[in-house]
């Protein structure tokens, strides 16, 4: 059974920058899409962007381009989602989901990762 | 990227009703269509895939249908467990969500 494990909560600054990772267990790594998903308190899902280890591709929302940089490590099967120039908007759920290409659909999603962007 | 537009925004039902909840694609996804049920304080979970496919482990109570732009999804008859929100995702441009359909209790 495939297990999507991510690092704990974080509290960040304004202006500072937060890295969060999400290492997969039980199952082929590289071949599969690993996105990252935010939601606000109290909001819907948003898409951050993705990255295809097998390729070291990334691919990022229009929204975060610029801001954010998805890289993955194959060695120890984990992909990484760092954010820059932190807002207290940015204050949300990261989640990490793995997407089935063949699906187009995330079948397999972390707990998610809590960060908070506060003075 | 596809803008995807769910309603209604909350439905009121009780439970042994059918829910029908809706998506419509800004353009066309063809299927690649997915549906996820989240519950308070949980990431969200897979249902539906490609349109109409249900996920490892899903009732059969839950169905998908639509292709192109308008899609629903179907809960036969609602358990109290059902109760939640459902977001709708395509995957044909870029990868985007609905802004959620909260089914609530009646």
């Amino acid at each position: 059974q495939v297990h999507l494990e991510q690092s704990g909560a974080e509290v960040k600054k304004p202006g500072s920058s937060v890295k969060v990772s999400c290492t997969a267990s039980g199952g082929t790594f590289s071949t599969y899409v690993f996105n990252w998903v935010r939601q606000v308190p109290g909001q819907g899902l948003e898409w951050v962007g993705g990255i295809t280890p097998i390729f070291d591709r990334s691919t990022y929302a229009q929204n975060f381009q610029g801001r954010v940089t998805i890289t993955s490590d194959e060695s120890s099967s984990t992909v990484y989602m760092e954010l820059s120039g932190l807002r207290s908007e940015d204050t949300a759920v990261y989640y990490c989901a793995r997407e089935r290409g063949d699906l187009g659909a995330l079948d397999i999603w972390g707990l998610g990762t809590l960060v908070t962007v506060s003075s | 990227e596809s803008v995807l537009t769910q309603s209604p925004a909350t439905l009121s039902l009780s439970p042994g009703e059918r829910a029908t909840l809706s998506c419509r694609a800004s353009q066309s996804v063809t299927t690649y269509l997915a549906w996820y049920q989240q519950k308070p304080g949980q990431a969200p979970r897979l249902l539906i895939y490609d349109a109409s496919k249900r996920a490892t482990g899903i009732p059969a109570r839950f169905s998908g249908s639509g292709s192109g732009t308008d899609f629903t999804l179907t809960i036969s008859s609602l358990e109290p467990e059902d109760f939640a929100v459902y977001y709708c995702q395509q995957r044909t441009n870029w990868l985007s969500f609905g802004q959620g359909t909260r089914l609530e209790i009646k």
